[in-house]
Order: structure tokens, then C-alpha cells, then sequence
């Protein structure tokens, strides 16, 4: 069975470009979450989906990110207007089901760096 | 104050060792408790998920979690090489609104050498 797969590997973009990241949750899941890693920090939660519904969005850092998953399959995050503090490594993770004890698998992520 | 605290490391052991990663953290409202494995340029893997007080075991690891003093561990015993990577906690507060989303603390870099 695959596993979360993220698309690119990496990005370098400039400030003020945009940048769509995507993620192709595990077959059949249907919690779809995004994480960030800014660098020296911490993993932080962005959002989490079920199927095509934003479950809860309270980690997105402002405006300039747009979360989708289209038909609840794969999911896409847009930086727009990318600016030099969204560099960071991007983390997707699906999971099963959300009763009792849940287990979240994470994609390799994809490093964005803003110059 | 961050809500988890873990010590990044570096942290180096000989093989064979007994090795003991900690986190703390201060919301008590946290009740599931989880140690992932990430190796370099991977995604974090799941290794123990707990969600009491105590211990449990599952093969050289083991977790443990105090939510009276909100300090949780992981023990590995025999330590291989192979066990070279960044461990870091990570804890859900599915109960008061929290959902399943995980607060991760910053990562312990382990090194095992031969």
C-alpha cells in the first residue's frame, strides 16, 4: 500500500511568488492534515480535513494560505503571496478515523524556501 | 512558554546503551501521548501511542507517562545504530476541543555509535 505521498520534494521560490504544495493522502482515509516545520521550531498543526471539509483551520498562519481537498482525495496548500517567514519544511499526514486512538501517518514533506 | 518542552540534543551513545528521552509539558488537558521516529529528510513515524499513566512496552522501547508531574519518556534499550534519528512527542487533547491534532515538542537528535 503507498503511503502519503507530497509533491515537489522541494521549492525555491521569491518573495511575493506563489507556490501550490500537494499532498496524496493514504488510500481510504479520510483526515487529511497539514503540518509546518519553520526551522529551530517546532512541528505546528495548519489544518485538518475530513473528506472535502475543513474540520478545523486554527493553525493557518494568516490569509495568504489557501487549503483545499477537492472531492476529499488529494489536497492542495497555496502560499499567496509567499513571504521570506513561510520558508519551512511542510508535512501531510492521513489518518483513518478520529474515534479512539488514532494513528497519523506523515508524507516526507516539502521544503519551501522563500528568498 | 512553549506548551511541550523537549531537549533538541544532540544526544550520543554508545551501542547497546539504554537511552532516555523526555518531554514535558504543560496543558492538562492533553491526554493521548505518542513518540515518533524521523529519520533525515523522512516524515515522523509513528513508534508508541499511550494514553495512561504508566508504562508500555513493545519490543527495545519503551513509553512511559507521569500526567500527575505532565512528563512522558522513551526508553530504548540495546541501542543500535540504526536508531540514529530525531525522536520527538507529540500529545492530542481529543476532549476539550482539541480534536486529534498533535502538539509536537522540538525533537530529540539521537546518535548511536558503533
Amino acid at each position: 500500500e503507498a503511503g502519503v505521498t507530497q509533491f515537489p520534494s522541494h521549492s525555491v521560490i521569491e518573495k511575493g511568488q506563489t507556490v501550490t504544495l500537494r499532498c496524496d493522502p493514504i488510500s481510504g482515509h479520510d483526515n487529511l492534515y497539514w503540518y509546518r516545520r519553520v526551522m529551530g521550531k517546532e512541528i505546528k498543526f495548519l489544518l485538518h480535513f475530513v473528506k472535502e471539509s475543513k474540520q478545523d483551520e486554527s493553525g493557518m498562519p494568516n490569509n495568504r494560505f489557501l487549503a483545499e481537498r477537492t472531492g476529499g482525495t488529494y489536497s492542495t496548500l497555496k502560499v499567496q503571496p509567499a513571504e521570506l517567514e513561510d520558508s519551512g519544511v511542510y508535512f501531510c499526514a492521513s489518518s483513518q478515523d478520529r474515534a479512539g486512538q488514532e494513528t497519523q501517518y506523515f508524507g516526507p514533506g516539502t521544503r519551501l524556501l522563500v528568498l | 512558554q512553549k506548551e511541550v518542552e523537549q531537549d533538541p540534543g544532540p544526544l550520543s551513545v554508545p551501542e547497546g546503551a539504554i537511552v532516555s528521552l523526555n518531554c514535558t509539558y504543560s496543558n492538562s488537558a492533553f491526554q493521548y501521548f505518542m513518540w515518533y521516529r524521523q529519520y533525515s529528510r523522512k516524515g515522523p513515524e509513528l513508534l508508541m501511542y499511550t494514553y495512561s499513566s504508566g508504562n508500555k512496552e513493545d519490543g527495545r522501547f519503551t513509553a512511559q507517562v507521569d500526567k500527575s508531574s505532565k512528563y512522558i519518556s522513551l526508553f530504548i534499550r540495546d541501542s543500535q545504530p540504526s536508531d540514529s534519528a530525531t525522536y520527538l512527542c507529540a500529545m492530542t487533547d481529543p476532549f476539550t476541543g482539541g480534536g486529534n491534532k498533535l502538539t509536537f515538542g522540538t525533537g530529540t537528535q539521537l546518535k548511536v555509535e558503533l
